[in-house]
């Protein structure tokens, strides 16, 4: 079965930081991936999503990721990080064998010291 | 606001009993999807409905059961309450079973004691 890694659980970064949330998955075929964000109180948001074409892919907020095939990789980044960026991100994925079931990581805390 | 609307937002129960959890869809939405996010973890799928009918399911067992009425909305029952069944379940909601937009609500905080 597929599974989703994320090796940060908790993250705590200043202002104007720069982020990088690791996110590994196993499956061999075509995946689709996503990441989600889960602000304090609130519901899961999307971020971002790929399903084809350039890895690099652009999300809300500034968010970027890409996608790494040879590494199963699907890291998410931001140049310079705020205070309202403090949340829990979610990695998830789609696998071709798995209809549209979302297979989610174990998440990352993220924390922005003002 | 998050557009798909889960009742209640908290509850407590006990062992053994059981449990009724709802989901409305966000508006021009047909299809739901139901998570149970355990306290530190990532949300796992239960599973989906589509025309009234269950269409896919995770690794889930019996006492976790489902509905979809006309409407679209939706329920959630678990039998048999266990303490382990504490969790966030999360509806999320989506146009068809292959389109990935989905949308989910805040959740349902039940606890078993």
């Amino acid at each position: 079965a597929q599974s989703v890694s994320q090796h940060n659980h908790h993250v705590i970064l200043s202002e104007a930081a720069s982020l990088e949330l690791g996110c590994n998955y196993s499956y061999g075929g075509t995946v689709n991936l996503f990441w989600y964000v889960q602000y304090p109180g609130q519901h899961l948001q999307l971020l971002l999503k790929y399903f084809s074409g350039d890895p690099l892919v652009k999300g809300i907020k500034g968010f970027e990721a890409e996608f790494i095939k040879s590494k199963f990789s699907f890291n998410l980044r931001k140049p310079s990080v705020q205070w309202s960026d403090t949340a829990e991100y979610f990695c998830a994925v789609i696998t071709g064998n798995a209809g549209n079931m979302l297979t989610f990581g174990g998440g990352t805390r993220l924390m922005v010291k003002p | 606001d998050a557009g798909v609307t889960q009742s209640p937002t908290h509850l407590i129960k006990t062992r053994g009993q059981q449990v009724t959890l709802r989901c409305s869809p966000k508006s021009g939405h047909d299809t739901v999807s139901w998570y149970q996010q355990a306290l530190g973890q990532g949300p796992q799928f239960i599973f989906q409905y589509y025309e009234e009918e269950e269409r896919q399911r995770g690794n889930f067992p019996d006492r976790f059961s489902g509905h979809q009425f006309p409407n679209y909305s939706s329920e959630l029952n678990v039998n048999a309450l266990l303490l382990g069944d504490s969790a966030l379940y999360l509806c999320a909601s989506s146009f068809g079973v292959d389109h990935y937009g989905y949308t989910f609500g805040s959740g349902t905080r039940l606890t078993v004691v």
